[in-house]
């Protein structure tokens, strides 16, 4: 069975200063993809950044970059340059046959 | 924007009543996902499916059921409520093949109350 580990429950980070949110997953499969997902307090989950597993680049979407080390298996999410509206729930996920999710990073951006 | 919604949003229903909720999606999608998920905690995969015809238990399906007659449509049925039942539920849909560049699209959820 596939599995999602995120090892921080909570973290803090000054205003305008990137932070790296991390992910390690475990999968006897050679196909898959790694997401994240943002969830603010409303509680609706906001598509950030995917991951294929067969992408050689880190994928990037604006503030957003995945660092895949494949190897290693994570897939540590980067924010670069915090804004206050960044402080959520951050959830990664690892899709193949079903969708699993870790159990998520409280990120409090400070001004 | 995503093509996927849940219905209703919010939901307040007395211990042993028998509720379905509602997930569609007009993207095509064959895969489809029900999470239960308590404010702020991780999501837990209650029931999936690859297509028509096609459904899985995940961790927490032994309570309700799932039945997937068309590509659109995966409704979720608790037949007895109670109140360890309260929660968000959420809903999901993807592209058949997670290594190749695709999405999983969320619902907005259902937030359920047992009373």
């Amino acid at each position: 069975a596939q599995k999602i580990t995120q090892t921080q429950p909570g973290m803090f980070v000054q205003e305008k200063e990137a932070v790296t949110l991390d992910c390690t997953y475990d999968t006897s499969d050679q196909s898959y993809g790694l997401f994240w997902y943002k969830q603010p307090s409303s509680g609706e989950m906001i598509f950030l950044i995917y991951q294929g597993s067969y992408d050689e680049q880190n994928a990037t979407e604006g503030r957003y970059s995945l660092n895949f080390q494949k190897a290693r298996k994570s897939a540590n999410l980067v924010i670069s340059a915090s804004q206050l509206g960044d402080s959520a729930m951050y959830f990664c996920a690892i899709l193949n046959n079903d969708m699993r999710f870790g159990a998520g990073t409280r990120l409090t951006v400070k001004p | 924007e995503a093509d996927i919604y849940q219905t209703p949003r919010y939901l307040v229903i007395g211990t042993g009543k028998k509720i379905t909720l509602e997930c569609s999606q007009t993207m095509g999608h064959d895969k489809m996902y029900w999470y239960q998920q308590d404010p702020g905690m991780e999501l837990h995969l209650i029931h999936y499916s690859y297509g028509v015809n096609s459904t899985e238990k995940g961790d927490l399906s032994s309570e309700s059921t799932v039945s997937r007659i068309r590509t659109e449509h995966f409704p979720l049925t608790l037949e007895s409520a109670r109140p360890s039942h309260t929660s968000q539920y959420l809903c999901a849909s993807s592209d058949l093949t997670g290594g190749t560049g695709t999405e999983a699209f969320f619902g907005q959820g259902t937030r359920l109350t047992v009373v």
